[in-house]
Formats: structure tokens, sequence, C-alpha cells
């Protein structure tokens, strides 16, 4: 059983640039859900997608967007980059009926100069 | 709006002590607790998950009770090895249109010495 992937694994951009971040969910998930790591804190909720549609968002601004494939792979977009957007971003993927245990990715570390 | 808080925020001890992390939670309304476990700059290991209606979940040497009604959990880490150096970061989620959304403390950072 292959465990939930993310790509890259560390990014460094500059403010205002736009930026791509991919995860491969855990076979047999059909949800996926981003969250966002500050240095020293818990993550935060970004967005969950399931079947292909945003199903729920936390407290982040529309810059803040994604995608769901029909292979269940997701795509985290950030447009206009601020340097407050410097985390680690964290993907989960969990399947419906199993207690919504979620497992967790590797991280991408971006970093905003 | 659901709040978690993990204390303490760090612990340091020596190898072979029994520990005790706590974790508390503003709504008792929960569907589940997971404790994940991080090590610096990685991923979110899953160590128990413990759903609503239980009690206590066990893995091997570790050990996490749920007390709803109190929205408290703890974790409990028997003969603890410098292995088991890491951030351990307690979570709940509700029932309700978004499966699963995870609600995090901050975390305790756990450092066994030899």
């Amino acid at each position: 059983e292959t465990g939930v992937t993310q790509s890259p694994t560390h990014l460094i951009k500059t403010r205002g640039q736009q930026v791509t971040l991919r995860c491969s969910s855990q076979s047999g998930h059909n949800t996926v859900s981003w969250y966002q790591q500050a240095l020293g804190q818990g993550p935060q909720f970004i967005f969950q997608y399931y079947r292909e549609e945003e199903n729920g968002r936390g407290n982040f601004p529309p810059r803040f967007s994604g995608l769901q494939f029909p292979n269940y792979s997701s795509e985290l977009n950030v447009n206009a980059l601020e340097l407050d957007d410097s985390a680690l971003y964290l993907c989960a993927s969990s399947r419906t009926g199993s207690y919504n245990e979620q497992f967790f990715g590797p991280g991408t570390r971006l970093t905003v100069l | 709006k659901q709040e978690v808080t993990q204390i303490p925020a760090a612990l340091s001890v020596p190898e072979g002590e029994n520990l005790v992390l706590n974790c508390s939670f503003t709504d008792s309304a929960i569907y589940n607790l997971q404790w994940f476990r991080q090590d610096p700059g990685k991923g979110l290991t899953s160590l128990l998950l413990i759903q609503s209606s239980q009690r206590e979940q066990t893995s091997g040497r570790l050990n996490a009770s749920l007390d709803k009604s109190s929205g408290r959990s703890t974790l409990y880490i028997a003969a603890s090895q410098p292995g088991d150096s890491a951030t351990y970061l307690c979570a709940v989620s509700h029932r309700g249109s978004t499966l699963g959304r995870l609600y995090f403390g901050r975390g305790t950072q756990l450092t066994v010495w030899p």
C-alpha cells in the first residue's frame, strides 16, 4: 500500500510569485485535505476536496486554491505569495467510512523571500 | 470554535521514564481524537485514533485515554527511549460536512536523553 506523497520537498519563491504544490493520496482514499504549519505552531486547515469538489475551507484567502483529480491526487495553488506564506504545507488523505482517520504526507517546505 | 491546548509545551526526561502528555479541547462534541508524532521538519505520523465512544487505545508502549465530557485526553508513553524524541500533536475532528477536518494543538516537544 503506497502512502501519501508530496512534491516538491522544498521550494523557494519570492514575494508576489505563484506556486503549485502536489499531493498523491494513499491508495483507496477519496478525500484530501491541505494544512499549513508555521514554525512552532500546530497545522491549520486550509481546505478539503471530496469527489473533486471543495468540501470545506478554513480561514484562508481566495488566493489559496486547489484541485482534486479523478485519481484523487491533488494540487494546492497559492497566488501572490506573501512572506507569511512561508511554512510547511501538509497534505492528508482519508477514506469515507474509516472514522475519517487522516494520513499525512511528508510535507513541502515553502520559503518566500 | 474548537480550541485545542497541549501541556506541557516541552518536556526533557532521561531514558526509561514513564511520561504523560496532556491535551484539552473546548468543544466536547468531537467525532474522534488522533495523536500524531512529528520529527523536525517532517510530516505527521498517526500514532493512535480514539473514537468518541471509546475510552482508550493502546499501541505498544503508547496508551491514549479520552474523557470526552471533560474535554481531555492523555498520551502515556511507557519506558521512554531516545528514539521517542519528537513533537507530539493532538487533534480532534467533528461530525459534519467537512469529513475529518482536524483541529490541532501546538504540540509537546519531547526530548529523551540517554
